[in-house]
């Protein structure tokens, strides 16, 4: 059972447009998303996250917004740069007893062409 | 700066052979996790720790063991290495489940 899924396994977009990364979840439980950036023979690193009492959290170029009601978060980079082809990886906890920890999404691929 | 540092990198082992992948962390963090990664899978949980001499078992612990004797370490036992547990393990490493995780560069391991 898929609790956090990503259903685009890749995506390809222009340098300077905008990305968006898009993640469903279907335990209503979870209340802390994050999102993950990985780089090829590395481990991933942490890029931004969003408590379920927030709707929108902004980081320099990276935006997450949650639509709790739909489940539903997405990921966007405004304006892309090569540096950005990665995995993308969402993640998703809960406050209940022994949640502990992350349950993450199957990832996906973003290319950014010049 | 060291965060999580994780050995062998790679390794190739024979159907029924045991190794221990190590993990170590010097920030001091309580929480402690192992995960692999299979091609085109998100990361599923195998174990975590909440702090030293507590553990408990993720998403897919079978065929594997931990143990968290310090702080710092918390080192993933394979026994009776299967085909099946060919992957790609990380160790990760957090101060508290609401930050974000640090995680070791993985360890590439082919069983034949």
């Amino acid at each position: 059972d898929q609790q956090v899924k990503q259903n685009s396994p890749s995506l390809s977009v222009q340098e300077g447009r905008i990305s968006i990364l898009n993640c469903d979840y279907t335990n209503s439980m979870f209340d802390y998303f994050l999102w993950y950036k990985k780089y090829p023979a590395e481990g991933p690193t942490f890029l931004i996250s969003i408590s379920s009492i927030k709707d929108k959290n902004e980081d320099g170029r990276f935006t997450v917004f949650l639509n709790k009601s739909a489940k539903h978060l997405s990921l966007h980079i405004v304006p892309s740069q090569p540096g950005d082809s990665a995995v993308y990886f969402c993640a998703a906890s809960g406050s209940s007893v022994g949640a502990q920890k992350l349950v993450f999404g199957q990832g996906t691929r973003l290319t950014i062409n010049p | 700066n060291a965060g999580v540092t994780q050995t062998p990198k790679f390794r190739i082992l024979k159907i029924g052979q045991s190794m221990t992948l190590q993990c170590t962390q010097d920030m001091n963090h309580n929480y402690m996790y192992w995960y692999r990664q299979d091609p085109g899978m998100g990361l599923k949980l195998i174990y975590y720790s909440v702090g030293a001499g507590i553990t408990d078992k993720g998403e897919v612990p079978n065929g594997y063991n931990v143990s968290r004797s310090t702080t710092e370490d918390f080192p993933l036992r394979l026994e009776l290495a299967a085909p099946s547990q060919t992957s790609v393990y990380f160790c990760a490493s957090s101060p508290d489940r609401n930050y974000g995780y640090t995680f070791g560069s993985g360890t590439r391991l082919t069983v034949v």
